[in-house]
């Protein structure tokens, strides 16, 4: 089946914009990460979703990013203001819920670039 | 807070020859351990994965990962390494309850010359 997609896979903007990221997970997956995969950088957590939960906001680092989930599935992450340091990979992943607390294994979309010039 | 280290950024390693690329963990309990690959432009996929159970994991690609609590390692082996194995190698850990949220180290890019 299909896997988790992200859009736009590239995306060049000005400092000072605002830029929405589309996740679409893998369908039936009730969870959704965000992660942010900067240059010379691991992946870093970002926000988490989980069915009707409140999500997890605490890997955002600033009150600029803010991400919303419609109807359980698509994700949308925005970054307003954007700034130079916003530039990264940022990457969704999906998984499903198997009635076990903790960790599970997490399906990875291709990422989308960000580049504030 | 849990948190991983792979003290090597980068590796070469010959095509046939065998690889190991290490991974230590911090975590208070029994923890969730991962290894994903990323190849240039491509996304995460994983390799392998320890929940509980034998220590020692298959994944794909004929790799393996032994997990050693005593050392906090879960370090991931291959035998014979082939060319496509150039990529990004990337360990995680993520909590045995509750916070679901994967916590990575900086990777370890792995280099074949012929």
């Amino acid at each position: 089946g299909a896997g988790v997609s992200q859009s736009p896979s590239n995306k060049v903007t000005e400092k000072g914009k605002d830029v929405e990221l589309r996740c679409d997970p893998i369908s039936g997956h009730t969870a959704l990460y965000w992660y942010r995969q900067s240059l010379g950088q691991g992946l870093e957590f970002l926000i988490y979703f989980q069915g009707n939960s409140a999500p997890d906001k605490s890997g955002l680092p600033s009150d600029r990013f803010s991400a919303e989930r419609t109807g359980g599935s698509v994700s949308t992450l925005t970054i307003q203001r954007t700034q130079q340091e916003d530039s990264a990979v940022y990457l969704c992943a999906s998984s499903e819920a198997t009635g076990l607390a903790g960790a599970r294994e997490q399906f990875f979309g291709p990422g989308t670039r960000l580049t504030v010039l | 807070a849990q948190s991983v280290t792979q003290p090597d950024i980068h590796i070469t390693v010959s095509e046939g020859a065998s690889l190991e690329l290490r991974c230590n963990y911090s975590y208070g309990a029994t923890p969730y351990l991962f290894w994903y690959v990323q190849s240039p432009g491509q996304g995460l996929q994983l390799l392998l994965k320890y929940f509980s159970g034998d220590t020692l994991v298959q994944g794909i690609k004929g790799f393996e990962a032994e997990f050693k609590r005593s050392q906090s390692s879960f370090n991931l082996r291959k035998p014979s390494v082939h060319w496509s194995d150039a990529a990004e190698y990337f360990c995680a850990v993520g909590a045995s309850f509750g916070n679901e949220k994967l916590t990575f180290g900086t990777g370890t890019r792995l280099t074949i010359i012929p």
